[in-house]
């Protein structure tokens, strides 16, 4: 049982580049978020998806763009990367069903520079 | 969402109990209170929640009083390994579930 799993862990882009990050979760959770953390801040929501087949957007949506492919894997795109989205992301999961749902699960993070 | 405010920072020995006051004056009826705690260069992870009272599990325990206006994260006898930053949440419960995490509060502890 892996929980959160993100790809890659460290990424370096320019300006202007494209790329995905990957997220996957096996614990059947319906619910997945995608945060953003700068530093000496906490984690901002920048998209959610409720069940599979939904997305909404979180506080920071600008910029990204979100599939939630199937029940496990939910992925954030950057299309036209700018520094001002260099951050830690990490993906989470949650039953999303009941209560307990505050209760989220963490991926280790993707740490993306954008020179 | 209520708006939080935690201490910014505290510092505390081995062995000490260590309590972590977040205030939340505008806590609606709904609304449960989350604990998380994050270590350096790892994603947050939840410690406890509750809705009123206390609430006790194997690593921490939440102390709320009557008036919910504020809540106490208590971490008894700490050792070097629970420096980490702790974040308190407070809001209603709705599918999907968006949670609104704050600066935190970077505790240190000492040897």
């Amino acid at each position: 049982n892996a929980g959160v799993t993100q790809t890659p862990k460290f990424q370096v882009l320019k300006t202007g580049q494209s790329m995905t990050l990957q997220c996957a979760q096996d614990m059947n959770h319906n619910s997945m978020y995608w945060y953003r953390q700068d530093p000496g801040m906490g984690l901002r929501l920048i998209y959610y998806s409720a069940s599979e087949g939904t997305t909404d957007k979180g506080e920071v949506p600008n910029g990204y763009n979100v599939s939630r492919l199937n029940k496990r894997e939910f992925s954030l795109r950057l299309e036209s990367a700018a520094p001002s989205q260099t951050s830690v992301y990490f993906c989470a999961s949650s039953d999303g069903d009941t209560v307990y749902s505050y209760e989220q699960y963490f991926g280790p993070g993707t740490r993306l520079t954008v020179t | 969402l209520a708006k939080t405010t935690q201490p910014i920072s505290m510092d505390s020995y081995e062995g000490q109990e260590v309590n972590i006051t977040c205030s939340h004056n505008n806590i609606a009826t709904n609304d449960y209170i989350t604990w998380y705690q994050q270590f350096p260069s790892q994603g947050p992870r939840f410690i406890i929640q509750g809705y009123k009272t206390k609430v006790t599990n194997e690593v921490a325990s939440l102390f709320i009083p009557a008036d919910r206006k504020s809540s106490t994260l208590s971490l008894p006898r700490v050792s070097l390994s629970d420096t980490a930053v702790y974040y308190c949440l407070v809001g209603v419960w709705e599918y999907g579930n968006k949670l609104v995490f704050g600066a935190g509060t970077i505790l240190r502890v000492k040897s």
